[in-house]
């Protein structure tokens, strides 16, 4: 149990554009979604955590109406990243909290690598 | 936001030695501190996790130890095997909710045959 699945899992788009990336918890009801980016051998750097029925927190840094976050349902959350630029290529890596688990533990989506050219 | 150190960022061990891996936090209203193990091109798993409670945990070859008042936690894995090669990220919780977490910058452990 506790899957967490991520769509798609490569896009390639053109600067400018938008791209929107979803996070799903496939057997269980996640209130709690974060996103994550992650650099080439380098850490999780959380983004924002999404609340079903909210508005996204966002950390420090990271600018919300370019990284818009929808958390619609209790299994559904989207990452669309505005205007996309070359330097918001990264891998982009979802998680899901259970309330099944103990310890709030995440489970994380397999990532979605993003390329803008 | 707050940081979250981890050392060494490499680490390479012969099969049967002993690996260990610390991380310290910042956050003194942190209390939850699990470790994540990634291995190549696959997502993080969480592989053990300690409360600040709780001084030391272990799960067969695998141990966490926390102290509290320096605010550092430590990964031990005994009897280390190939397969226990993979990148190793610490975390801590941002505050108490026991919800947001911060990344150390992760430990790439390689075990040699």
């Amino acid at each position: 149990g506790a899957v967490v699945s991520q769509h798609p899992s490569r896009v390639i788009c053109k600067s400018g554009t938008s791209v929107k990336i979803e996070c799903r918890s496939l057997d269980f009801q996640a209130t709690t979604m974060f996103w994550y980016r992650q650099f080439p051998k380098k850490s999780l750097m959380l983004m924002a955590t999404s609340n079903e029925g909210s508005k996204a927190t966002y950390e420090q840094g990271v600018e919300k109406d370019k990284f818009l976050i929808n958390h619609a349902s209790l299994t559904l959350s989207t990452l669309t990243v505005t205007s996309a630029h070359p330097e918001d290529s990264s891998f982009y890596i979802c998680s899901a909290i259970s309330g099944r688990a103990p310890n709030n533990e995440q489970f994380f989506g397999p990532g979605t690598r993003l390329t803008v050219l | 936001g707050e940081n979250v150190e981890q050392h060494p960022s490499t680490l390479s061990v012969q099969e049967g030695d002993s690996a260990v891996i610390k991380c310290t936090y910042s956050d003194s209203a942190s209390n939850y501190f699990p470790w994540y193990k990634q291995e190549l091109g696959k997502r993080p798993q969480l592989i053990i996790d300690i409360r600040s409670n709780v001084g030391e945990k272990k799960d067969q070859r695998i141990a966490v130890t926390l102290n509290k008042t320096a605010k550092h936690f430590s990964l031990h894995i005994t009897e280390t095997q190939p397969e226990d090669s993979a990148v190793y990220f610490c975390a801590a919780s941002i505050g108490d909710s026991g919800y947001a977490l911060n990344f150390g910058k992760g430990t790439s452990l390689l075990v040699t045959p």
